[in-house]
């Protein structure tokens, strides 16, 4: 399967403040799709980009996909702490490879 | 979220134990997986069910067996597991009608291997 690589691994933030969190890969990807996993929870779907240069915003969330279709971003602006948890990409190639995902903790 | 659930949500088994796992999902899907989440590493696929047929069997050895008797139901047949099979096994199901649909996730039976 596709393969992606996520950084940072971990990110701490205070709160109010924005960050990013990046997903690589060598190869040319069909989609990407974002999912959150809040702690002692499971992943739940947030996104899916599929088009080149596609920008998709949810509230304070905002995903990008990349003109080569090789990466893709989530920026969150104004962190708050119902923020934490672990972001994944993943690509779905009829199955979903994940990356190792970011880890987000929010300094009040 | 009550469209896909798994029980056990816990469960500590010795080395010479055989138990199951469940998961159903009320979704109406055609597709089930199970994924496992060991800490600090990526979420692995460990099988890929499309309409009651395995089509994916990601190298996991065999004291892992699946089941999956309907749509609607797939089981792990655990039996003479080892410890580092100790991890977060999640179901999830999906509309499989192109390689593009979003998966949705149970949450999850915690295994300890003793």
């Amino acid at each position: 399967g596709q393969q992606v690589m996520q950084i940072p691994q971990y990110q701490h933030v205070q709160e109010g403040e924005d960050f990013t969190t990046y997903c690589n890969s060598s190869t040319t990807l069909s989609n990407i799709q974002w999912y959150k996993q809040r702690p002692g929870g499971h992943p739940v779907f947030l996104i899916q980009l599929v088009k080149s240069g596609e920008v998709k915003k949810q509230k304070r969330l905002t995903f990008q996909f990349g003109e080569a279709k090789k990466n893709s971003s989530l920026h969150i602006t104004a962190t708050q702490t119902t923020d934490v948890g672990t972001y994944f990409c993943a690509v779905n190639d009829y199955k979903l490879s994940f990356g190792a995902g970011t880890t987000v903790t929010v300094r009040a | 979220e009550t469209g896909v659930t798994q029980t056990p949500r816990h469960l500590v088994m010795g080395m010479t134990n055989k138990k199951s796992l469940k998961c159903e999902q009320h979704l109406g899907h055609n597709a089930m997986y199970w994924y496992k989440q060991s800490a600090k590493k990526p979420l692995e696929l460990m099988f890929v069910y499309n309409f009651k047929e395995q089509t994916e069997n990601n190298s996991v050895p065999s004291r892992f067996s699946p089941e999956c008797p309907n749509s609607s139901h797939l089981f792990l047949h655990l039996h003479t597991l080892q410890p580092e099979d100790s991890a977060l096994y999640l179901c999830a199901s999906s509309q499989r009608t192109s390689g593009t649909d979003t998966q949705y996730f149970g949450p999850g039976t915690r295994l300890t291997v003793l």
